[in-house]
């Protein structure tokens, strides 16, 4: 069963820029979307993006000046950087891999709290 | 872009049946997702394509999607059910996931 693992710093200082890596095991990333959801504290779920194991993005028009993904399917890894960051940033980010159709998403990482502050 | 509404809140007395909601534009059109969060875990998965229960999901967690109207269905709901619920689609317009707000499934 594919498992997949939130890493980065977990405190990032305001203009800054936040970077995550997750990390996929227990199987392969060919043939998969992969996204970013992020959780403000207390508040609902937002998504972020997609990256497919290809390299093709999509990104939520809210943050698309703002953010990239990249992807290292060799490593089994894939990434996300927020530029310009503020407290409003504040928040869980996961990563999360899609089962087939329909843009479900049927495999989470356990979240890592990302806090925006000097 | 595309909006699905939840209520904030539902509460149920044990082994009662739960109804929780989800709101959209001609979402009978769409394939609806459902996701279970309990405090400080990630959401899990508990009914996809409106109405298919993913492994290990027990049977008193059911879908349907018809309209503008999507419901989860929890039968003899149980205190362990208490959790955050979330909807969500896939927006072919724009290629983009989109999430309910969510509800509070309170278990009196």
């Amino acid at each position: 069963q594919v498992q997949l693992q939130e890493s980065g710093p977990r405190l990032v200082k305001p203009s800054e820029t936040l970077s995550l890596t997750c990390t996929v095991s227990g199987g392969s990333m060919t043939g998969y979307y992969w996204s970013w959801i992020r959780q403000p504290p207390g508040k609902g779920l937002e998504w972020i993006g997609y990256i497919y194991y290809s390299g093709i993005t999509k990104y939520n028009f809210s943050l698309k000046s703002r953010v990239t993904f990249s992807v290292d399917s060799s490593k089994r890894q894939f990434f996300l950087r927020l530029t310009s960051v503020i407290a409003a940033d504040t928040a869980v980010y996961y990563c999360a891999r899609e089962g087939a159709g329909s843009a479900w998403l049927d495999s989470w990482g356990r979240g890592t709290l990302v806090t925006v502050s000097s | 872009s595309y909006g699905l509404t939840q209520p904030p809140s539902v509460s149920v007395a044990p082994g009662k049946t739960a109804r929780i909601t989800c709101g959209g534009d001609n979402i009978g059109g769409k394939r609806v997702h459902w996701y279970l969060q309990r405090s400080g875990q990630a959401p899990v998965v508990v009914i996809s394509h409106d109405s298919n229960r993913p492994s290990g999901i027990p049977e008193r967690f059911s879908g349907s999607n018809s309209g503008n109207t999507a419901t989860l269905i929890i039968s003899r709901v149980e205190a362990g059910d208490e959790a955050d619920y979330y909807c969500q689609v896939w927006d072919i317009s724009t290629d983009h996931r989109v999430f309910g707000g969510g509800t509070k499934l309170t278990v009196l």
